[in-house]
């Protein structure tokens, strides 16, 4: 099983332009997230999904979208990159949003010049 | 949610055993405490958990005081693999309940 996979591992974008992050499990987890973190900081999550067609705000949602149209796959999308997003983002997907079963994504690392 | 208290850093010895201290005084009954650790550049990894009782798995001893306002997770022969930063987590384990992360503590295993 490959678990969590995003792609891509690496982007630089310019300010303005526009990407799309993509996570996908193999695992049949019902609940997926993106994080972001930030050079010497912990993980803040930006949105959430607990099943196929469904999306939440976390703490720090601003600039982002969402989508979860199939459930083994969950898009972050960035509609107008800012240097402020310069930052590492980890998917991760859990069973049932139980803590103890996250598992996470090698991250993909971005960066807006 | 009860807010943690983890000491920013720590050093430890190879093949000794690694006491990582959370504070965690206002946890309530139904709160669980969580131990993820993520290595250099990695996502999190699931370490151990527990709700009152101590708990141990391959990985690692989670010690939680009487009163629940403490624990402390014990890696017991720190290897060099075992440098990452670790993070103490105390949530509700419930529907439309996310981890979140604090800071955590960094420790670096010497050779």
């Amino acid at each position: 099983n490959a678990g969590v996979t995003q792609t891509p591992k690496f982007r630089v974008l310019k300010t303005g332009q526009s990407m799309t992050l993509l996570c996908a499990q193999d695992m049949n987890h019902e609940y997926m997230y993106w994080y972001r973190q930030d050079p010497g900081m912990g993980l803040r999550l930006i949105h959430y999904s607990v099943g196929e067609g469904t999306t939440a705000k976390g703490e720090v949602p601003d600039g982002y979208n969402v989508s979860r149209l199939k459930k083994q796959n969950f898009l972050l999308g960035l509609e107008s990159a800012a240097p402020s997003q310069t930052s590492v983002y980890f998917c991760a997907s859990s069973y049932q949003g139980y803590f103890y079963g996250y598992t996470f994504g090698s991250g993909t690392r971005l960066t807006v010049v | 949610d009860a807010k943690t208290t983890q000491p920013p850093s720590m050093d430890c010895a190879e093949g000794r055993a690694a006491n990582l201290p959370c504070n965690h005084s206002t946890i309530s009954g139904n709160e669980y405490v969580y131990w993820y650790r993520q290595i250099h550049s990695q996502g999190p990894q699931y370490i151990i958990h527990g709700l009152k009782n101590n708990e141990t798995n391959e990985m690692a001893s989670l010690i939680i005081t009487e009163d629940r306002k403490s624990s402390t997770l014990i890696l017991p022969h720190a290897t060099l693999r075992d440098t990452a930063v670790y993070y103490c987590i105390v949530r509700v384990e419930a529907a439309g309940n996310k981890l979140t992360f604090g800071g955590g503590t960094r420790v670096l295993v010497k050779p």
